[in-house]
């Protein structure tokens, strides 16, 4: 059974337009993460959300936004995508108390052309 | 703000032949530091949390220990199937639940 899903793996899209990524976690974890890993392979927070509220925001540009639906999804929505924006996006789950243990979904490439 | 770099950023180890891996940081004060594995196209997958200096942790062919200012990541005789990315994160008490990460070392054991 997949522990943390992310759908789609690869995602190809032209400069300006709008598109989202789902994650969804089946661990019964109470927190989840956004995180993008540039061309360096250097893998940077964006986002955490404990039960649907939002408690970690780093400095990413407002055309980002994650929406929780509940504690078992954290979805990402980027507007208008630029040419920096090609990277991979992890989604991360962990329990609030053991975040040193965070489960780690396969990662979504997306290239924007 | 928060630093941690890793070293060597590739490893090139033929089969057997044991070495080590660097991670320094500079927090201004540690909660915990984490070592992760990385396969290609996938994601990270936990391996090891060290909470104070002197304290090791040992994992298959793998250990990992922690000093004041770095942590080593030891790998054992490793065989082809350890050839992973290795990432090193570290988490700031002051700074909730956010981990800061490496940039990882590429380690390659050819058979």
């Amino acid at each position: 059974d997949t522990a943390v899903s992310q759908t789609p793996k690869y995602l190809v899209t032209q400069m300006g337009n709008d598109k989202s990524i789902k994650c969804e976690q089946n661990l019964g974890h109470d927190t989840m993460y956004w995180y993008k890993q540039d061309s360096k392979k250097f893998l940077k927070i964006m986002f955490s959300y404990n039960n649907k509220e939002l408690i970690i925001n780093e400095t990413v540009p407002n055309r980002f936004s994650p929406k929780s639906p509940d504690k078992a999804h954290l979805n990402l929505h980027i507007n208008s995508l630029e040419l920096g924006d090609s990277a991979v996006y992890f989604c991360a789950s962990s329990l609030l108390r053991r975040t040193d243990t965070q489960y780690f979904g396969p990662g979504t490439r997306l290239t924007v052309l | 703000e928060d630093q941690v770099t890793q070293s060597p950023e590739a490893l090139r180890l033929q089969e057997g032949e044991s070495s080590s891996l660097n991670c320094s940081y500079t927090v201004s004060g540690l909660r915990g530091l984490f070592w992760y594995r990385q396969d290609p196209g996938k994601g990270p997958e936990f391996l090891f949390t060290l909470y104070s200096a002197g304290e090791e942790k040992e994992k298959e062919r793998l250990k990992a220990t922690l000093t004041k200012k770095e942590s080593f990541l030891h790998i054992t005789a490793p065989k082809p199937e350890d050839s992973a990315t290795y990432l090193c994160a570290v988490q700031e008490t002051a700074a909730g639940n956010k981990l800061t990460f490496g940039g990882g070392t590429r380690v390659l054991v050819k058979p």
